[in-house]
């Protein structure tokens, strides 16, 4: 069974343009979160999707956005980056409440 | 408001000495479930176990073994016997019921050296 996957791996952006970031969930689980661990500031939770929806958001600005897909996909969309969005960003599905998330390899993206 | 502390910033002990990482967490409500997860170099993180608030029964897997406490508030993880291969970032984490957001520790990095 594939596991979470994100991509890309890496991505290289320059301050004031838009990141586009990936994940595929687990076959068969409906939600997926976003996390973004910056240097030093642990794991910080961003946006959480279920059935194509948006359920929840953590304590980020309008810049950081995303959906879902049909296929439970997702994307997740910075704008006007900024140098301190540099960071490790990680998606993880579940298929219900009960069961701990899975999480992916994540995108590193530097903003320069 | 809702905590997950983790005082030890980082570790380092010698390939098979015993190493136990820190957890203390913080909420007001009843039910609740709390998880570690190991970050290796590759960065993708690791579920290890979870706990529910009701279940206050020490678990053993292996080398891993985990301690909750709740009259602390803590749950304590300990590798028995370190190998390089431990060598990575540990992540305590706390969710609430009714809520899919977790909260996260800020980890432990655990060098296990040879």
């Amino acid at each position: 069974e594939a596991g979470v996957t994100q991509s890309p791996t890496h991505l290289i952006k320059t301050r004031g343009q838009q990141a586009t970031l990936r994940c595929s969930p687990i076959s068969g689980h409906t939600s997926v979160y976003w996390y973004q661990q910056a240097l030093g500031l642990g794991l910080q939770f961003l946006l959480w999707y279920d059935e194509g929806e948006e359920r929840n958001r953590g304590n980020f600005p309008p810049r950081f956005s995303g959906r879902q897909f049909p296929n439970y996909s997702s994307e997740l969309n910075v704008n006007a980056l900024e140098l301190e969005d540099s960071a490790l960003y990680l998606c993880a599905s579940s298929p219900d409440r009960w069961e701990g998330y899975t999480f992916g390899s994540g995108t590193r993206l530097t903003v320069v | 408001a809702q905590k997950v502390t983790q005082a030890q910033t980082e570790i380092s002990v010698v390939e098979k000495e015993d190493v136990t990482l820190d957890c203390v967490y913080e909420t007001r409500d009843t039910t609740y479930y709390l998880f570690w997860y190991k970050q290796p170099p590759s960065g993708e993180l690791v579920f290890l176990i979870r706990r529910n608030s009701f279940d206050e029964q020490n678990e053993i897997s292996g080398r891993y073994s985990w301690n909750f406490q709740k009259s602390t508030s803590s749950f304590n993880f300990t590798i028995t016997a370190s190998q390089v291969v431990d060598s990575a970032v540990y992540f305590c984490a706390l969710r609430s019921s009714g809520t899919y957001k977790y909260i996260f520790g800020t980890g432990t990095r655990l060098k296990v050296l040879a």
